[in-house]
């Protein structure tokens, strides 16, 4: 009953890779997000999407391209892996429209490494 | 300069002390802010939010908010080794589609 899930929790691939990481969330929340938290444990959020609609687009490279198929799922799918890519990807939903008011739920993590 | 600053840690604490954790954000239009917790290895746990000027207790926390300041605070009393975690401080803006910036967050270490 694991309110928001990633998978996998672990990913070690080579550069030059394409991956995909999934995450689904059953609480109801409208809204979902994928954040990166880099090994100094900065959190820097990268997109969100509302009811399947895309909200928040970052300055990430093009490489990264997410996916809603409905609004309790959101993918990643990464393209020509970097070693800089390396990261704690996190999937986060939050009711409503914004998190203004609720904050967020986040899932577990999906740790990428880069090799 | 940073849109959230967190105090420097690593900060460190006695058992049964109280910790205080400090964050400043630059946009005025803030509107929300909240502190989460993150256990080494795992994801972060929301544990406070705020969005009136003030104090607000849950249990062993206080978050203290000073608009005017854009300063906001976490108390955590009678800490606990259980409290040993990062704690990252988030503050959102009803002008940027709702995201919330975080903090570099803020590692408390209690020894027993």
């Amino acid at each position: 009953d694991t309110a928001v899930s990633q998978t996998p929790k672990y990913l070690v691939t080579q550069m030059g890779n394409d991956k995909s990481i999934k995450c689904e969330q059953n609480l109801g929340h409208d809204t979902m997000y994928w954040y990166k938290q880099d090994s100094k444990k900065f959190l820097k959020i990268m997109f969100s999407y509302n009811n399947k609609e895309l909200i928040i687009n970052e300055t990430v490279p093009n490489r990264f391209s997410p996916k809603s198929p409905d609004k309790a799922h959101l993918n990643l799918h990464i393209n020509s892996l970097e070693l800089g890519d390396s990261a704690v990807y996190f999937c986060a939903s939050s009711r409503g429209h914004t998190p203004i008011v609720y904050g967020y739920t986040f899932g577990s993590g999906t740790r990428l490494t880069v090799v | 300069q940073k849109e959230v600053e967190q105090n420097s840690g690593p900060l460190s604490v006695p058992e049964g002390a109280i910790a205080s954790l400090n964050c400043t954000y630059s946009d005025r239009g803030s509107q929300s802010f909240f502190w989460y917790r993150q256990y080494s290895g795992k994801s972060p746990e929301l544990i406070m939010f705020i969005y009136s000027n003030g104090d607000k207790e849950d249990g062993r926390f206080t978050a203290q908010l000073n608009k005017a300041s854009q300063y906001v605070s976490l108390l955590i009393r009678d800490s606990q080794p259980s409290d040993s975690a990062t704690y990252l401080c988030a503050v959102t803006s009803g002008t940027n589609a709702g995201k919330s910036t975080f903090g570099d967050g803020t590692t408390l270490t209690v020894k027993p």
